[in-house]
């Protein structure tokens, strides 16, 4: 079984700062890592993921995580946090297998930054 | 293109009542997933569809919970009667990747969020 801790539910962080949402994950065979984001009142919406190729994963506004087996994780950085970045963030975990497995998502992290 | 599409985005009911839930994927995909975040907690897995047929619902929390997607086009959830656990955001999914892990990496709609009081 896999599953998937987000280390603190809130992360504040100054615009213009080093933004870093940490997620660390338990898998007994080789995961696929995801992050998603949730701006307020809308979806869910993929920012990046890790499907064994590259072990740093660039995504969409900036972010990019890095897989770092060793460690079991895959933090989430942006070098310099924009207003726009508020939002809600989720790790999530599958696994190589066969058919469209579903995700195991963390609590998620609140990201706020402040002016 | 159109997203995946919710309806509604809020409901309140009582206790005991009924409540049906809808998504519509988005055009051509075969996989559709409903999930759950009950406040404060993890999204949860409810259950997949391949087209009309359930691949797997193993995250359907009891037998209240009624999930069909007939033509395999849009999908309901029927919560009946709904209990003050239910309340919560549900979140649809569709992807039309198959057989690859790829393809749990969905798109997802906005959510509905279900009150009940």
């Amino acid at each position: 079984a896999q599953s998937v801790t987000q280390l603190g539910s809130h992360v504040s962080v100054s615009e213009g700062a080093l933004v870093l949402l940490r997620c660390n994950y338990s898998s007994s065979v080789p995961p696929y890592l995801f992050w998603y984001v949730q701006y307020p009142n809308q979806g869910l919406q993929l920012l990046l993921k890790y499907t064994s190729a590259a072990t740093l994963v660039k995504g969409i506004n900036g972010f990019e995580a890095e897989f770092k087996k060793s460690e079991t994780s895959f933090h989430l950085t942006k070098p310099s946090a924009h207003m726009s970045d508020a939002a809600e963030y989720f790790c999530a975990v599958t696994t190589l297998n066969s058919g469209n497995t579903p995700l195991v998502f963390g609590k998620g992290t609140r990201l706020s930054v402040i002016a | 293109e159109a997203g995946v599409t919710q309806f509604p985005s809020h409901s309140v009911i009582e206790k005991g009542q009924t409540v049906t839930l809808r998504c519509d994927p988005i055009s051509g995909h075969d996989n559709l997933y409903w999930y759950r975040r009950v406040m404060g907690k993890e999204i949860k897995f409810l259950l997949h569809f391949v087209k009309e047929s359930k691949q797997d619902e193993s995250g359907m929390p009891n037998n209240r919970f009624l999930a069909e997607r007939t033509g395999g086009t849009y999908s309901t959830l029927k919560v009946q009667p709904a209990e003050l656990e239910d309340s919560g955001v549900y979140f649809c999914a569709s992807s039309q990747e198959r057989g690859r892990p790829q393809g749990s990496a969905a798109f997802f709609g906005q959510g509905t969020r279900l009150t009940v009081v």
